[in-house]
Parts: C-alpha cells; structure tokens; sequence
C-alpha cells in the first residue's frame, strides 16, 4: 500500500510567521502535490513536483513555495502565513493513481 | 478551463437502498476517471477507477462512463449508515504528471 506521511495533524500558527509543511511517500513516485481544501470550494492544487527540484504552479501558488530536494520529501512553505491560509492542507503522490496523506490542519491566529 | 460538476447534495437514501451519485466533464479529451471518498475531517481515499466506456464493478460499488455524454457516475448498492460520506469525482485529461480535476463532491448521507 501506498504511504503518504504528513509531518503534523495539526497546527497553529500566528500570523507573519514562516510555516512549513513536510509530506513523505514511500513508494518512489515521482509525482507529488499539494493541494488546500475548503468548505465550498473544493480541492485546489497549489504545487505539484514531478521530479527532484522540479517544480510546476497549480491553482492558486500566490503565497506559498515547495521544496523537493529528495524524491520521496515533498514541502510546501508559507513565506508570511495569514489568515486567509487557514485551511485543511493535503499531500499526495501519484505513480498513476493519486494518494493522499492524512492532512494538516491549518490555523493562522 | 477544464471542470468537472458534481451536485452538492445533500444525497440523502435509506439504507438498503441504491445510492446514485452522477459526474459531468468538460474536456472531451479526458482519459481516466476516479471516485474518492472522504470521511468528515479525514483525507480522500481512492475508491474506483474506469478507464472506458461502460462499467465496472467492485463490490457494492459500481462505476460508469460515457465518454460521449461526458458523464461518469458511481453506484452504491445496499447502501450503509457507513457509506456516508463526501464523494468526489476527478479526471485526468492526459499528459504527464497525473494532475487531476477534482469536482467539489456530493455529501451522501445514508439514514438508518
């Protein structure tokens, strides 16, 4: 089975700070993504990674930057976390069919 | 801009009883379609795929397509108070990277 680990369950951070969200797979994809979820509008891809140190914007990339330095380490960054980036945050990697870690819970103050 | 459209819901069925739960999809050039489910506040979790025209079953679950409609649904026979959840449908148009199209998803809910 494929493993996607997130690195925290949940977290509270204020606003202004750095923040950085770390995602493990296990099975050597090369895709990985992260996504944000919220009520009403659904899953939005921010970044994905389709090998080391190679990088594509999704969605809606205003705000947060990644990091793949390894190929089973996928992170995103948020430069100056605010409010508005509150949100339920997903990790997921694909080698042909897309798997999720648990998610971070995300709250600005 | 490529869209997949679910209806929100709420889909409420008896137990028992079939569950339906209908996608549509814009790009004609959509190759491969999935269903997630997703439990209140857990991640989504792969349930089906199907790659062509037709359906193909799993269990309870049954998934159809019609690349000519545009038009992709999931089935939930002898529905379960445990089948209820948020399902979401997502397509891939092709290429590479596997970068999926989610739809917002239909929140099922099955009563005892």
């Amino acid at each position: 089975d494929v493993k996607v680990t997130q690195s925290s369950r949940y977290l509270v951070k204020r606003t202004g700070e750095k923040v950085f969200l770390e995602c493990v797979q296990d099975m050597d994809h090369e895709n990985m993504f992260w996504y944000r979820q919220d009520p009403g509008l659904g899953l939005r891809l921010i970044y994905f990674s389709y090998d080391v140190k190679m990088k594509e914007k999704g969605d809606i990339p205003e705000g947060y930057s990644v990091s793949r330095e390894k190929k089973e380490r996928f992170s995103l960054i948020l430069e100056s976390a605010s409010t508005n980036q509150t949100s339920m945050y997903l990790c997921a990697s694909s080698g042909g069919l897309l798997h999720f870690g648990n998610g971070t819970r995300l709250t600005v103050t | 801009q490529k869209e997949v459209e679910q209806n929100s819901g709420p889909l409420s069925v008896p137990e028992g009883a079939i569950a339906s739960l209908n996608c549509t999809y814009s790009d004609r050039g959509s190759q491969s379609f999935f269903w997630y489910r997703q439990y209140s506040g857990k991640s989504p979790e792969l349930i089906m795929s199907i790659y062509s025209n037709g359906d193909k079953e799993d269990g309870r679950f049954t998934a159809q397509l019609n690349k000519a409609s545009q038009y992709v649904s999931l089935l939930i026979r002898d529905s379960q108070p445990s089948d209820s959840a948020t399902y979401l449908c997502a397509v891939y148009v092709g290429g590479s990277n596997y970068k999926l199209t989610f739809g917002k998803g239909t929140l099922l809910t099955v009563n005892p």
